[in-house]
C-alpha cells in the first residue's frame, strides 16, 4: 500500500514571499501520478498541479511549481509571490493507474496561512 | 456544466439512525469516487464506480456502508445504524476515464454529525 507523508502541519508566511510545502511518499510502483490539491476554508478541493512519474521535467502552473525527485520519493510544492487567496489546506496525493486500485491516497495536509 | 454537486451539505443525526447522501458527478464522467475526511486529516478513499459497476471498496467501508450508482449517473452513499465515529465530511469526486492526467474533480462534500 502506498503512503503519503506531509511533515509540516502548518506554515505561515508573509504575502509576496515564496513558500515550499514538502511531501514524501512510499511506493513500489514505477508509474504513477502525483497531485497537489488545495482546500480553502469551507470550500471544495481543487487541483493545483500534477506530475506524471515518468516525466523528469518538473511541472509548473503559473506561480506554482513542483520539485519532483523520483529516487528520493519527494514531491514538494513551491508557491511564488504568495497571495492572501493562497491561504488553505494543501494536500499531496498519489495515484497508481495500474490494477484495480484507482483512488487517491492523500497526506494529512499542510495548513498554509498567508499573512498580510 | 456546474461541476460535482452533493446533497445535503450538512446532516445532523442521532446515533443509530440511517442517513443517505447523494452525489451528482460532472455529466460526462464515467468514474465516481467516495472519500471520507475527518477533522485534521486528508481524505480517505472509500469506494469507486465505473459507470454503474462498483469496482473497488476500501476496508474502511464497513458493512453498515453501502453505495450505489444505479444508472451510471448520480450515486448514493447510505450509512445504516450511524455511530459517533461516522462523523466526518463525505466527499464525492468524478473523472473521465482517459481524461487528462487522471484529474479527479471534487464536490463540496456532505458534513455528517452524529450525536
Amino acid at each position: 500500500a502506498q503512503t503519503v507523508t506531509q511533515s509540516q502541519p502548518e506554515m505561515s508566511v508573509q504575502e509576496a514571499e515564496t513558500v515550499t510545502l514538502s511531501c514524501t511518499y512510499d511506493t513500489s510502483e514505477s508509474n504513477y501520478y502525483l497531485f497537489w490539491y488545495k482546500q480553502p476554508p469551507s470550500r471544495q478541493m481543487i487541483l493545483v498541479i500534477r506530475q506524471e512519474a515518468y516525466k523528469q521535467q518538473n511541472a509548473t502552473e503559473n506561480r506554482f511549481s513542483v520539485n519532483f525527485q523520483k529516487a528520493a520519493k519527494s514531491f514538494s510544492l513551491k508557491i511564488s509571490d504568495s497571495q492572501l487567496g493562497d491561504t488553505a489546506m494543501y494536500f499531496c496525493a498519489f495515484m497508481s493507474p495500474g490494477g484495480g486500485a484507482d483512488g487517491l491516497t492523500f497526506g494529512k495536509g499542510t495548513h498554509l496561512i498567508i499573512q498580510p | 456544466d456546474t461541476g460535482v454537486s452533493q446533497n445535503p451539505r450538512h446532516k445532523i443525526t442521532k446515533r443509530g439512525q440511517n442517513v443517505t447522501f447523494r452525489c451528482d458527478p460532472i455529466s460526462e464522467h464515467n468514474r465516481l469516487y467516495w472519500y471520507r475526511q475527518t477533522l485534521g486529516q486528508g481524505p480517505e478513499f472509500l469506494t469507486y464506480f465505473q459507470n454503474e459497476a462498483q469496482l473497488e471498496k476500501s476496508r474502511l467501508l464497513s458493512d453498515r456502508f453501502s453505495a450505489e450508482r444505479p444508472k451510471g449517473s448520480f450515486s448514493t452513499l447510505e450509512i445504516q445504524r450511524t455511530e459517533q465515529g461516522d462523523s466526518a465530511m463525505y466527499l464525492c469526486a468524478s473523472r473521465s476515464l482517459g481524461g487528462h492526467m487522471n484529474e479527479q474533480f471534487f464536490g463540496p462534500g456532505t458534513r455528517l454529525t452524529v450525536l
